[in-house]
């Protein structure tokens, strides 16, 4: 499965849109990109994916660059309650190692 | 429905002391995980399991056994428990095919005296 790299830390001020970004130079043809979130300590709750096209769903959008090197998962009116860290993963469909960098920590701020 | 279900929530152990973490999914899926997360650090794979009877290492599999005895149960063995095992374990399941998210337990909160 290839590698993910994120960027460790941003701020976002509430009402605005958070925008963060995910780097997988080394995704296959057939790996997903799938995007969790998790907030405190509970467990990591997924939030969106996709193959090549944008995808929007009632949490988020996200945009995937047309060469899949890398891609962006915008929260469009970011709330206090979207702190967390948001962790960017690719995988494909069969069983394999699912592992998890250490995703970005977003804050969102009054 | 209950998803993912961990046991227990909290433990505390002393050095050398073992223990089983349990982990059950009632969604019939294929694979399962345990992974560990120190505080302020992500997720490190430590087992997957991609059937019923099979599992492999992750990334971080030294201290640990692991059992898939069925298509619902995981279960994580800490046979000589040691204080750099302190941590959160966090069960996984998933179908296999494409478009299939991780589900996620909520968490065993291990402390290791």
């Amino acid at each position: 499965d290839a590698k993910t790299t994120q960027p460790t830390s941003m701020d976002c001020a509430e009402g605005r849109a958070a925008n963060l970004p995910c780097n997988h130079s080394t995704i296959s043809g057939n790996e997903y990109v799938y995007w969790y979130r998790q907030i405190h300590s509970q467990g990591p709750q997924y939030i969106i994916h996709g193959l090549k096209n944008n995808e929007t769903n009632e949490m988020a959008s996200l945009i995937i660059t047309e060469d899949r090197k890398s891609s962006t998962l915008i929260l469009p009116h970011a709330t206090l309650r979207d702190t967390a860290v948001y962790y960017c993963i690719v995988y494909t469909g069969t069983a394999s190692k699912l592992t998890f960098g250490t995703g970005t920590r977003l804050q969102v701020t009054l | 429905n209950a998803g993912v279900t961990q046991t227990p929530k909290f433990q505390v152990l002393k050095t050398g002391q073992s223990m089983t973490l349990q982990c059950a999914q009632d969604m019939n899926h294929n694979s399962m995980y345990w992974y560990r997360q120190d505080p302020g650090m992500g997720l490190r794979l430590i087992y997957y399991s991609a059937s019923e009877g099979t599992t492999d290492k992750g990334e971080v599999p030294n201290g640990y056994n692991v059992s898939r005895l069925n298509k619902r149960e995981f279960s994580l063995r800490l046979e000589s428990a040691a204080p750099s095992q302190t941590s959160v374990y966090f069960c996984a399941s998933r179908l296999d095919g494409n478009n299939e998210k991780l589900f996620f337990g909520s968490g065993t909160q291990l402390s290791v005296l």
